[in-house]
């Protein structure tokens, strides 16, 4: 059963072209994560929320920005996608910050033409 | 969070024991060692985390030597589905700082 949904798996936009990827939980987790993983690199964090708190990593770009409306959804907005934007995106949740495992979604790979 | 080391590529071969290193020699008392793995085209999936004892779950073994400064997991019978990249994460909350990881090919 899935437990990190994220869609769609493939998203295709154009340069400056607003786009919003989504992820959804069924694990009922607090804490809610988006990476960046661009080609042949490790996955970079970007940002999580903690319940309705939202927490920047210092060096994320503005161009990035999140909403998480309940519990169960998280959305990843990039405002003004440019072609070193194109990356898989990956959400992760865990039951809290502590030590506590993360679980990755399948990620979302977009491509900005 | 304490830089981790691991070997760039390591290969094994079918249903034997796949043992992958790990070096975290600055790694501070309150963190935890992590593995997670990820296969081609997939997100990351948690394998194993531990502190100060060893760990077993149904995935893996996880040994931690007793100065803490490096660890290796275990698989203990590799199947050609393990082949993946392994993180060996050290970290005290939610940053996982994951670094180049080991590219692990089971080979038949």
């Amino acid at each position: 059963d899935a437990m990190v949904i994220q869609n769609p798996r493939y998203q295709v936009t154009q340069f400056g072209k607003p786009v919003t990827l989504s992820c959804s939980q069924t694990l009922n987790h607090n804490v809610m994560y988006w990476y960046q993983q661009k080609s042949s690199q490790a996955p970079k964090l970007l940002f999580h929320y903690y319940d309705k708190d939202f927490n920047n990593e210092a060096d994320t770009p503005d161009n990035f920005q999140s909403r998480r409306p309940n519990t169960s959804f998280c959305f990843l907005d990039i405002r003004s996608p440019g072609l070193g934007d194109a990356a898989m995106y990956l959400c992760a949740t865990s039951r809290d910050t502590g030590a506590y495992e993360q679980y990755f979604g399948p990620g979302t790979r977009l491509t900005v033409t | 969070d304490a830089k981790t080391t691991q070997p760039p590529s390591m290969d094994c071969a079918e249903g034997r024991a796949a043992n992958l290193p790990c070096n975290h020699s600055t790694i501070s008392g309150n963190e935890y060692v992590y593995w997670y793995r990820q296969i081609h085209s997939q997100g990351p999936q948690y394998i194993i985390h531990g502190l100060k004892n060893n760990e077993t779950n149904e995935m893996a073994s996880l040994i931690i030597t007793e100065d803490r400064k490096s660890s290796t997991l275990i698989l203990p019978h590799a199947t050609l589905r393990d082949t993946a990249v392994y993180y060996c994460i050290a970290a005290d909350d939610y940053k996982l700082s994951f670094g180049a990881g080991t590219t692990v090919t089971v080979r038949a």
